[in-house]
């Protein structure tokens, strides 16, 4: 069975402009949820969607901002990014088991 | 001060040995205990969950938790050079509104040498 998968694996963006980072899960798995892994703060959590609707979010500011596909992909946006959002930005799928999540390999972004 | 602490290490021991990672919590709704293994440059990889206290053993990894005292443990018996990584602790409450959401611990970097 494939895993997560999530593209680009690396982007380099300048201050001020948009990103958009893709995430496809598990097959079977309508639960996805992201993160964003820094060295200072660790792995915080960002929002998670199921079936197309934001059930949860996190204290993140109003400029990371997701959505869910019917197919359970899902992609995450941020807009006039900032030299602080430079981080790795990971997606994880589950099932019904929410705390059983399969994570991506992450997308490396950086801010310049 | 964090929901989740973990001693961020770093931890090197000699192949073989017993390895032993640690986490403590603050947030007694957690419920769901996990443990991952973070290899440089790649996505964090699902070892084990549990859910009671008590141990659960996996081959050479065994996850034991204490929710009397917010503590959970992870121990690697017979340590190879393939376990160096970062491990990470993650913790869930179970429902309610915090529906996909782990808290994880900073990690801990292992190193296993020949």
């Amino acid at each position: 069975k494939a895993g997560v998968t999530q593209t680009p694996r690396y982007l380099i963006k300048t201050r001020g402009q948009q990103v958009t980072l893709s995430c496809s899960p598990i097959s079977g798995h309508r639960s996805v949820s992201w993160y964003q892994q820094t060295p200072g703060q660790g792995l915080q959590f960002l929002f998670e969607y199921f079936s197309e609707t934001q059930r949860n979010k996190g204290n993140f500011p109003g400029r990371f901002s997701g959505r869910q596909f019917s197919n359970s992909r899902s992609e995450m946006n941020v807009s006039t990014l900032e030299l602080g959002d430079s981080a790795l930005y990971l997606c994880a799928s589950s099932r019904e088991r929410y705390y059983e999540q399969y994570f991506g390999p992450g997308t490396r972004l950086t801010v310049t | 001060q964090k929901e989740v602490e973990q001693d961020p290490g770093p931890l090197s021991v000699p192949e073989g040995a017993i390895v032993s990672l640690n986490c403590t919590y603050s947030n007694s709704a957690f419920q769901y205990f996990m443990w991952y293994r973070q290899y440089s440059r790649k996505g964090p990889e699902l070892l084990m969950y549990t859910y009671s206290s008590g141990n659960k053993e996996d081959g050479r990894f065994t996850a034991q938790v204490d929710k009397s005292s917010k503590y959970i443990s992870l121990f690697i018996r017979d340590s190879q050079p393939s376990d160096s990584a970062t491990y990470l602790c993650a913790m869930s409450v179970a429902g309610g509104t915090s529906y996909g959401k782990l808290t994880f611990g900073q990690g801990t970097i292992l190193t296993v040498h020949p």
